[in-house]
């Protein structure tokens, strides 16, 4: 069974400051990746996501995630944080065998807070 | 505008006391699925389909029911809710894919109270 992990449910950072993100995931294969945001009230919106090809994904707002098969990790990392960023952030992963199914298996997310 | 629909947005209900939440999609998806989301959990996944009459059993299947009569709608049906069904319902629908690579489009939410 997948499994995913979310280091840091809460994390801050100053306006300005880099954004990291750490997700973790286990798996017999490797996974298809993804990173969503949900803003408050509302509901889960793509930020980016790994299927194949290059390691190094960018998304939108300005976040970019890179695969590393040996450390089993896909971080979230964004430049310069900006207060509209401040929001819940969930990495989850779906099976590359489970045909059908595409469900996500989601990790218990990261709020993440913006100081000015 | 492409979108995942979900009504009610807010439903405070009592034990016992059947109830229905839509979903309805406008992107010609044959991949449909329902989540819940509770702090600390994440979202698991509660139903999906594959297509019109296909369903199957997500990871927390217990105490609800879903239908696919139509593409475009896949409502999530809890014949006699409980108080720990109160939570935050995801309705989310994608193209089918071969195994997990589709981006998924998520719903508004639909957050339930049940007394």
């Amino acid at each position: 069974a997948q499994s995913v992990t979310q280091l840091g449910s809460h994390v801050s950072v100053s306006e300005g400051a880099l954004v990291l993100l750490r997700c973790n995931y286990s798996s017999s294969v490797p996974p298809y990746l993804f990173w969503y945001v949900q803003y408050p009230n509302q509901g889960l919106q793509l930020l980016l996501k790994y299927t194949t090809g290059a390691t190094l994904v960018k998304g939108i707002n300005g976040f970019e995630a890179e695969f590393k098969k040996s450390e089993t990790s896909f971080h979230l990392t964004k430049p310069s944080a900006h207060m509209s960023d401040a929001a819940e952030y969930f990495c989850a992963v779906s099976d590359r065998s489970n045909f059908g199914n595409e469900k996500l298996t989601f990790g218990t997310g990261t709020r993440l807070t913006i100081i000015p | 505008e492409a979108q995942v629909t979900q009504n009610p947005r807010y439903l405070i209900t009592v034990t016992g006391k059947k109830l229905t939440v839509t979903c309805s999609q406008n992107m010609n998806h044959e991949y449909m699925s329902w989540y819940r989301q509770d702090p600390g959990l994440g979202l698991r996944q509660i139903y999906y389909s594959m297509n019109v009459e296909v369903t199957d059993k997500g990871d927390v299947p217990e105490g609800y029911k879903v239908s696919r009569k139509e593409k475009r709608n896949f409502p999530l049906i809890l014949e006699s809710p409980s108080p720990n069904q109160t939570s935050l319902y995801f309705c989310a629908s994608s193209i089918f894919g071969t195994g997990g690579r589709e981006t998924q489009y998520f719903g508004p939410g639909t957050r339930l109270l049940v007394l």
